[in-house]
Formats: structure tokens, sequence, C-alpha cells
């Protein structure tokens, strides 16, 4: 299967900075990508979606100015979480596809789990 | 919005014991797929299955997307099969192409 890299898989940081999470596609061109948040214990909530060189489009409840994403190319599309606070803490993981053919399945990064202390 | 249920929640199994994950979603879909994802985070992709059956080793999945409905089963369980099973499908109706996933089904391989 296609291979989508996350980068860094760990990070912790202080209350009041910002942190940003790459996502890159190693194999294919994705021309869209999600990101999704993970808490302990739960399912993968869908955060964004981003399509190369356009605004992403953020879920309801989502604060767009919080959760900054980037897609400049075809293989890459960052999140920033800015002004980070401990309610922020979360394993974050982004996922893309290529959506120029038909019926495409969605391939996973390995994740970051942020911690702000 | 598309509601996906998966059940058991659950699981757990003692090696060699075979299982059936069930998966219910709400409205029509474009695409079904199920997820494994390890202790460390990672989703492993295990089947794009949005109608009919497939197999993968010890591992097979059917959808049948009339009925809403789609099972992962598992045979001759192995400790290393432990984790949680994600389902998750993109809903036909919303724009965007998302991916919506389930709840989850935990399991735990006894040796």
């Amino acid at each position: 299967g296609a291979v989508v890299s996350q980068h860094p898989s760990r990070v912790i940081c202080k209350s009041g900075t910002s942190v940003k999470i790459e996502c890159r596609s190693l194999d294919f061109q994705a021309t869209t990508m999600f990101w999704y948040r993970q808490f302990p214990k739960q399912s993968l909530m869908l955060m964004a979606t981003s399509n190369e060189g356009s605004k992403a489009t953020y879920e309801q409840g989502v604060e767009k100015d919080k959760f900054l994403i980037n897609h400049a190319s075809l293989t890459l599309s960052t999140l920033t979480v800015t002004s980070a606070h401990p309610e922020d803490s979360s394993f974050y993981i982004c996922s893309a596809r290529d959506l120029k053919g038909y019926d495409t399945e969605a391939f996973f990064g390995q994740g970051t789990r942020l911690t702000v202390v | 919005g598309i509601q996906v249920e998966q059940s058991p929640p659950d699981l757990i199994l003692q090696e060699g014991a075979n299982s059936t994950l069930r998966c219910n979603f709400s409205d029509s879909v474009n695409n079904l797929q199920w997820f494994h994802q390890n202790p460390w985070g990672q989703l492993i992709n295990l089947f794009y299955i949005p109608s009919g059956t497939k197999q993968n080793g010890r591992l097979s999945a059917t959808t049948v997307a009339t009925e809403r409905y789609s099972l992962l089963y598992i045979s001759s369980s192995q400790t290393t099969d432990s984790g949680v099973y994600f389902c998750a499908v993109e809903p036909r109706n919303t724009g965007g192409f998302k991916t919506i996933f389930g709840a989850g089904t935990r399991l735990f391989v006894k040796a």
C-alpha cells in the first residue's frame, strides 16, 4: 500500500507555544489530506479536510484559528497547533488520498502524540 | 450525519479462536475500509471493501452495501491480532470525500 509519513511522532511543548506537524505522501500524489484527532480509548474524529492549493474545510466545532492547516503541495500538508494549551494534548493523525482516480482508499500516517505542559 | 456502529465494543479471545466483528452504517456509502490500530497508534489498512468479499490470510471481510453492514472475520486468532479494529466509511451524500470512523472494537487475544 501507499506510504504516508507523519513527523514528529511525539512532541512535548510548553503552554502558549505553537507546534507544527507534517504529513507527507511518499509514493503518491495526495490531492486531498485529512486531519484527525484521537483521545485515549476513543475513535478518530475528523478535524478538517485540505485540498492542495486551497483553504482547508473544518468540521463543526473545530477552531480554524487554533488549528492552522496548509496543503502547499501534492505531497505535503501541515497542521499547526497555535498557542497550545494542555487541553490540546492528544493524538493527531493525518490521512492522504489520491482522488484523481475513482474509489481510492485512505492511507494514514503514524500519528503524532502531542503533550502540552 | 451518518452513524457508524461497531459491535462488539470489546472482545477477549483465547489464542486460536475465531471471531466476527460487525459494522452497521446508517446511510449509503461510496466505500468502506477496515483498519487495525496497533498499540503504538498506527492504523494498518486491512481491507478496502465497498462491496463483496475479500480475503487476506486469516482475515476476510464481507460488505453488503444494500443492507448497510460489513463483517470482518478473524480466524485462528493470534496474540498479535490484539488492538482496536475500526470500520470507516465515506458517506455518499456528503461532499469532500470524508472518511468517518466507527467507535471501534477493542480485541485482546490471550495466549
